[in-house]
């Protein structure tokens, strides 16, 4: 079975340019993740699917992150304009109630660095 | 508020040696706990989890770990410590009464595993 997909692995932009990320989570799983880690800390939650729908967005900074998941399926996290303290890593992962009791499983990641 | 601690920045173990991740958490009710790794540039890999019934928890890599419900712990360990083993280790709560069930992480522990 394929794991989570991301792209791209690895983007250096300057502040104030935008930026796409891209995840495909794994089939069936209804239930999508993007999760930024910072270097040193633990990744936190930026936002949640259910489906199309967003669970919680709670920690995402409106005013410059924005995602989307239109079918159900892959899912884009934008940030425009960047700042240097969104440099992180940004993980995607996806979970099903019906596979491993709702365990989330993670991508790769992207590593964005702000110049 | 929910939370998640590991109290050592870095572990360094002896090959052959045991090994012991330590982790405590603050949650409401009964919580359900994860340990995930990850290796350089890679996503977070599923460890184990405790949902539960028995304390004693055993997952992938011979890896296993012990729910303490009065003190609040649930600490990852080995019997017997693998070079491959050194990696960035990740403890994690799920909340799941309310925001869809996100993840809590800790702020990680690097353990090293000398020859």
């Amino acid at each position: 079975e394929a794991g989570v997909a991301q792209s791209p692995r690895y983007k250096i932009i300057e502040k104030r340019q935008s930026v796409a990320f891209w995840c495909n989570p794994i089939s069936g799983h209804a239930t999508l993740y993007w999760y930024q880690q910072i270097l040193g800390q633990g990744p936190k939650l930026l936002i949640q699917f259910q489906n199309n729908g967003v669970v919680d967005d709670s920690q995402l900074p409106k005013d410059r992150f924005s995602a989307e998941r239109l079918k159900g399926v892959d899912s884009t996290l934008k940030i425009q304009p960047a700042k240097l303290e969104d440099s992180a890593v940004y993980l995607c992962a996806s979970s099903s109630p019906r596979v491993g009791g709702g365990t989330q499983y993670f991508g790769p990641g992207t590593r964005l660095l702000v110049l | 508020a929910q939370s998640v601690a590991q109290p050592e920045d870095q572990v360094n173990v002896a090959e052959g040696n045991p090994l012991t991740v330590k982790c405590t958490y603050s949650v409401s009710g009964n919580p359900y706990l994860f340990w995930y790794v990850q290796y350089p540039n890679r996503g977070l890999q599923f460890l184990l989890k405790y949902i539960t019934g028995d304390n004693l928890v055993k997952g992938s890599y011979g890896f296993e770990a012990e729910f303490n419900k009065s003190q609040t712990s649930f600490h990852l360990k080995k019997p017997s410590a693998l070079v491959s083993d050194s990696a960035l280790y990740f403890c994690a709560v799920r909340l799941i009464y309310n925001q869809g069930g996100k993840l809590i992480f800790g702020q990680g522990t690097e353990l090293s595993v000398k020859p």
